[in-house]
């Protein structure tokens, strides 16, 4: 699997679009691109995957740049309940899913 | 979406018993299961491949002798922690492979406190 590379903390007013950036600069041409939350005490929750398109599900927006080097979840209107560590993650979409630190976001009142 | 039931949620066991987890894919068949540790603070740890009807995969560091890991079926994998200690209490969760789909679905992990 490619490394990725997470900021490990962000904040994010409710209401508002939170822009969750992830640099993947060695992925390989068959690798996704997949995006999972966790929040505390809970096991990881799938919200979107992409290969070269950008994404969007109920959940979020996958943008991935054109170089594929870069991607960013979008979670449109960000509530109390987003607050999460969130993992980027590109693998093959077959082979066992290696996790990182991620990024720990906090939604604000 | 797919769902993974994981059994129990919680369980408090005595320091040199042994504790059983399971992991269920409820509405698809998973050839193969992995079976994460996590620690406070910490980041899941894949501690093993877990393969239908063949032996299972562990990673480095992780002792097969300690972790038995069983995937009988399709949908049925389990974790048996043996002659568990104190510092084998941690947060195990599991992920079942949906191979049509090709997305991983994790069950809501088991919170094992050995005292």
């Amino acid at each position: 699997d490619a490394k990725t590379t997470q900021p490990p903390s962000m904040d994010c007013a409710e209401g508002r679009a939170a822009n969750l950036p992830c640099n993947h600069s060695t992925i390989s041409g068959n690798e996704y691109v997949y995006w999972y939350r966790q929040i505390h005490s809970q096991g990881p929750q799938y919200i979107i995957h992409g290969l070269k398109n950008n994404e969007t599900n109920e959940m979020a927006s996958l943008i991935i740049t054109e170089d594929r080097k870069s991607s960013t979840l979008i979670l449109p209107h960000a509530t109390l309940r987003d607050t999460a560590v969130y993992y980027c993650i590109a693998n093959t979409g077959g082979f066992k899913t290696i996790f990182g630190a991620g990024t720990r976001l906090f939604v604000k009142a | 979406g797919a769902v993974v039931s994981q059994h129990p949620s919680r369980v408090i066991c005595k320091s040199g018993t042994s504790v059983k987890i399971e992991c269920r894919s409820l509405d698809f068949q998973a050839t193969t299961m992995f079976w994460y540790r996590q620690f406070p603070k910490q980041s899941l740890m894949l501690m093993a491949t877990s393969n239908e009807g063949s032996k299972a995969t562990y990673e480095q560091g992780v002792e097969k002798d300690k972790f038995l890991i069983n995937h009988a079926s399709l949908t049925l994998s389990t974790l048996t922690v043996t002659s568990a200690h104190p510092e084998d209490s941690s947060f195990y969760i599991c992920s079942a492979l949906d191979e049509v789909n090709t997305e991983a679905f994790f069950g809501q992990g088991t919170r094992l406190t050995v005292v």
